[in-house]
């Protein structure tokens, strides 16, 4: 079956660090790859997406690559901030029907 | 615009009750989809609807029913709860294509979802 597996959290930065989620995951076929991120208080929202091997989604700074050999989608920023502190979550659409596969969530806190 | 609504926001329930759960999808949005969310874990798919039928399922067994009404909000419905049940339920909307016609997968809007309680 279709799966996402996700770095546990909770990850601890100080602002401006690097920050890297690794998120592989397992599906048959080529699916749509996602990251999804919660903001305290709020509804899941889109971070970013990409739809076939070496894409790459990026926005508000972060980054994903799809790497289709290493079965792998992991997300990356430069230098983060403390609103970027949020859960965020790796998501896979194997069937074209937005139908989500999600992984568990990664908590990012960022102090200042 | 307003974004996905649901109702209601919270609600306890005691085991072996129903309940049912509604979503009013983003304006211009014809897909509805189902999820649970348990404490600490991700959503999981539950069902969607197009075009008031359920399209595709999740492995969620028959307690878990829905429909969507002609102005494409919906309804989730759970009988026989059970304390497992209890979660936090999102909707999420979708539509099949982008303003351009182009195939929109996998871009959701999600509400703040319905938490539920079972005791």
């Amino acid at each position: 079956g279709n799966s996402v597996t996700q770095m546990e959290g909770p990850v601890t930065l100080s602002e401006e660090a690097f920050l890297t989620i690794n998120c592989t995951y397992t599906a048959t076929g080529y699916p749509s790859l996602f990251w999804y991120v919660q903001y305290p208080g709020e509804g899941l929202q889109l971070l970013l997406k990409a739809t076939k091997a070496d894409d790459k989604g990026s926005n508000k700074g972060f980054e994903a690559t799809y790497r289709k050999e290493t079965t792998s989608f992991h997300l990356e920023k430069g230098s983060v901030q403390v609103s970027d502190s949020a859960v965020y979550f790796c998501a896979l659409d194997p069937s074209g029907y937005s139908t989500l596969t999600f992984g568990k969530g990664t908590m990012l806190l960022v102090s200042p | 615009d307003a974004g996905v609504t649901q109702s209601p926001t919270h609600l306890i329930k005691t085991r072996g009750q129903q309940v049912t759960l509604r979503c009013s999808p983003k304006s211009g949005h014809d897909t509805v989809s189902w999820y649970q969310q348990a404490l600490g874990q991700g959503p999981q798919f539950i069902f969607q609807y197009y075009e008031e039928e359920e399209r595709q399922r999740g492995n969620f067994p028959d307690r878990f029913s829905g429909h969507q009404f002609p102005n494409y909000s919906s309804e989730l419905n759970v009988n026989a709860l059970l304390l497992g049940d209890s979660a936090l339920y999102l909707c999420a909307s979708s539509s099949i294509s982008g303003l351009a016609g182009e195939i929109n997968t996998g871009e959701l809007f999600f509400g703040e979802g319905s938490r539920l309680t079972v005791l």
